[in-house]
């Protein structure tokens, strides 16, 4: 079993759709989570960084972190085309560690 | 924001040869750099753990001798993939963290393609 589980899709939603993406993972020591999204060959981006459980909202992205079900999520409010990427979850035990990322769901969004 | 700068973005080579990937964190100090592969379709793979001023430190499985890295100061860190293969064909990004800053920021990416 993978450190981070993450549905790979793809994810095809229509234009102004709110999308849900989700992780779950299994070490509990995991205090840090983050959310990339990731255009094809390029670098990941980041777009959202979470300490500990709660919401976060940026925009028209928001985060949640359930650590007590050891799931996250990522949510994107009305959809645009341009949202079309791969989206990466990532954890890690502190601030400076190293990434576990999960296997990226890739998203499209269509006009 | 922090940037972390990564060339080449695309290189092709025949196999055999060495090729060298540089990142640099253009505006900020990075003690710590990270670098990855990523396989199409794939998520990214930690190959090692580059520390400024000592030995970098490797995942499992991953060649040191095969894959050199080189953090010489706090804003460069070189990934050198030697007698290089076919197989070695991937994407390869760097990350750093900059100091008291939220998350990691990552290159561009580096398409390495051996022929």
């Amino acid at each position: 079993q993978k450190e981070v589980e993450q549905d790979p899709g793809p994810l095809s939603v229509p234009e102004g759709a709110i999308v849900s993406l989700n992780c779950t993972y299994s070490n509990s020591a995991f205090q840090y989570f983050m959310w990339y999204r990731q255009y094809s060959r390029k670098g990941p981006e980041l777009l959202m960084y979470t300490y500990s459980s709660g919401n976060k909202e940026d925009g028209r992205f928001t985060a949640q972190v359930d650590k007590s079900s050891k799931y996250i999520s990522l949510f994107i409010r009305d959809s645009q085309p341009s949202d079309s990427a791969t989206y990466l979850c990532a954890m890690s035990y502190n601030a400076g560690n190293m990434l576990t990322f999960g296997g990226g769901t890739r998203l499209m969004v269509k006009p | 924001g922090a940037v972390v700068s990564q060339h080449p973005s695309r290189v092709i080579c025949k196999s055999g040869t060495s090729v060298k990937i540089e990142c640099r964190s253009l505006d900020f100090q990075a003690t710590t750099m990270f670098w990855y592969r990523q396989f199409p379709k794939q998520s990214l793979m930690l190959m090692a753990t580059s520390n400024e001023g000592s030995k970098a430190t490797y995942e499992q499985g991953v060649e040191k001798d095969k894959f050199l890295i080189n953090h010489a100061s706090l804003t460069l860190s070189t990934l050198t993939v030697t007698s290089a293969h076919p197989e070695d064909s991937s994407f390869y990004i760097c990350s750093a963290r900059e100091q008291d800053r939220d998350g990691y920021t990552f290159g561009s990416g580096t398409r390495l393609t051996v022929v």
